[in-house]
């Protein structure tokens, strides 16, 4: 089956500079990448997703690039706010069946 | 904005007791998922159910766990028998369709067992 492995577990990172967290897959069939927030206690929040027919999306200060050939892909957060201070997850899957999540990326921004 | 909703928001019940967690997933969407997460650590997956069946199950849904669509509208999670090792936050999710695989989550049942 799918296995996403994510990094790294902590980020911190001073307000207004750039974070980048990394995930591998291993089920070359997996064509849905999405990346989600989650706050403590609350429930993960769809931030940005990723199709395998593509290799990079942006949304605002979020983008997300994807390499096929290495199996990874990668969530880039600019000019980084203290309201991004989150938990990150990435996940991986085919079509309609089950995500297979990371371990997750606490992410911290220092004011 | 639709949303998937889930009750109760906790939950707190005797060891070896019966839970029934309740979802209602956003209306019209066809494929509908059911993910724990124990505290501190990642999303895992529990179980799909899709045409009113189950599509896919993970090895923690085993037969102490079932799921069942009673209606249009919810989805639900029994487990039969809770154990300690069940204590965890249940998410619901929802997808709209074929070849739309965006998986909207609900705000979770945290479920303590004691």
């Amino acid at each position: 089956g799918e296995n996403v492995e994510q990094h790294p577990s902590t980020l911190s990172v001073q307000e207004g500079d750039s974070a980048v967290i990394k995930c591998t897959y291993s089920d070359s069939a997996s064509n849905y990448f999405p990346w989600y927030k989650q706050e403590l206690g609350k429930r993960p929040q769809l931030i940005i997703d990723i199709r395998s027919n593509v290799g990079e999306k942006k949304d605002q200060r979020i983008a997300v690039t994807l390499n096929k050939t290495a199996k990874h892909f990668s969530l880039h957060i600019t000019e980084t706010q203290p309201e991004d201070s989150a938990v990150y997850f990435c996940a991986a899957s085919f079509g309609n069946e089950k995500l297979t999540f990371g371990t997750g990326t606490r992410l911290t921004i220092i004011p | 904005e639709p949303e998937v909703t889930q009750t109760p928001s906790h939950q707190v019940t005797q060891m070896g007791q019966e839970v029934i967690l309740r979802c209602v997933p956003i209306s019209n969407h066809l494929y509908f998922y059911w993910y724990r997460q124990i505290l501190g650590q990642k999303v895992e997956f529990l179980v799909s159910f899709y045409n009113n069946e189950i599509s896919e199950k993970s090895e923690i849904f085993d037969d102490q766990f079932s799921v069942e669509r009673p209606d249009g509208s919810n989805f639900t999670l029994k487990i039969r028998s809770t154990k300690l090792e069940d204590s965890a936050m249940y998410f619901c999710a929802s997808s709209p369709s074929e070849g739309r695989t965006e998986a909207f989550f609900g705000q979770g049942t945290r479920l303590t067992v004691v």
